[in-house]
């Protein structure tokens, strides 16, 4: 079946702006994650979903980031009054349950630049 | 807080060798460990998964194993093939299940 899917792939936005990223997950998954990738830095772990629940929100770097997830399945993850430092690769994941035994599965990423 | 650490940073080996990647992890208390690799301006790919209850994992040219009370894992690649190049990370999964990464190894297979 289908990957993972996030959209849009490339975001330039300027500083200052909301921009809004979308996650799809795999058919199915109840679990659903968002990290980000900074240039020349590792993964960071934001926010990780159990169906619409989030149970951890403190990863979220700032105020100005939220996210949420409906039905069970797609996720959007919303940056407020974008800053520069903001910018990133930010990836999403899904697995079939949130427990540990499962491995997760990772979408190709949006790539947000701020100008 | 859990550390992860990934040793060396960056490895270039001939064609055909065989090679381990390192992984180390603070608090031995994890859900799991999994391998992924990275290539260039794409998503990661999961490799292998291993349970906090078990010590390794196979598939294909790869196994990993997991030392837990030594908070150790490894990755071995046999015979590398210029294919294998790319970026490898480890994450751990963490009681609070929050999942940490490395920051990877980037492997280079000269042909």
């Amino acid at each position: 079946g289908a990957g993972v899917s996030q959209s849009p792939s490339n975001k330039v936005t300027e500083k200052g702006k909301d921009v809004e990223l979308r996650c799809d997950p795999i058919s199915g998954h109840t679990a659903l994650y968002w990290y980000r990738q900074s240039l020349g830095q590792g993964l960071e772990f934001l926010i990780y979903f159990q169906g619409n629940s989030a149970p951890d929100k403190s990863g979220l770097p700032s105020d100005r980031f939220s996210a949420e997830r409906t039905g069970g399945s797609v996720s959007t993850l919303t940056i407020q009054r974008t800053q520069q430092e903001d910018s990133a690769v930010y990836l999403c994941a899904s697995s079939r349950s949130g427990g540990g035994g499962y491995e997760q599965y990772f979408g190709p990423g949006t790539r947000l630049t701020v100008t | 807080k859990q550390e992860v650490t990934q040793i060396p940073a960056a490895l270039s080996v001939p064609e055909g060798e065989n090679l381990v990647l390192n992984c180390s992890f603070t608090d031995s208390a994890i859900y799991n460990l999994q391998w992924f690799r990275q290539d260039p301006g794409k998503g990661l790919t999961s490799l292998l998964l291993i349970q906090s209850s078990q010590r390794e994992q196979t598939s294909g040219r790869l196994n990993a194993s997991l030392d837990k009370s030594s908070g150790r894992s490894t990755l071995y690649i046999a015979a590398s093939q210029p294919g294998d190049s790319a970026t490898y990370l480890c994450a751990v999964r963490a009681r609070d299940d929050k999942i940490i990464f490395g920051k990877g190894t980037r492997l280079h297979i000269l042909p």
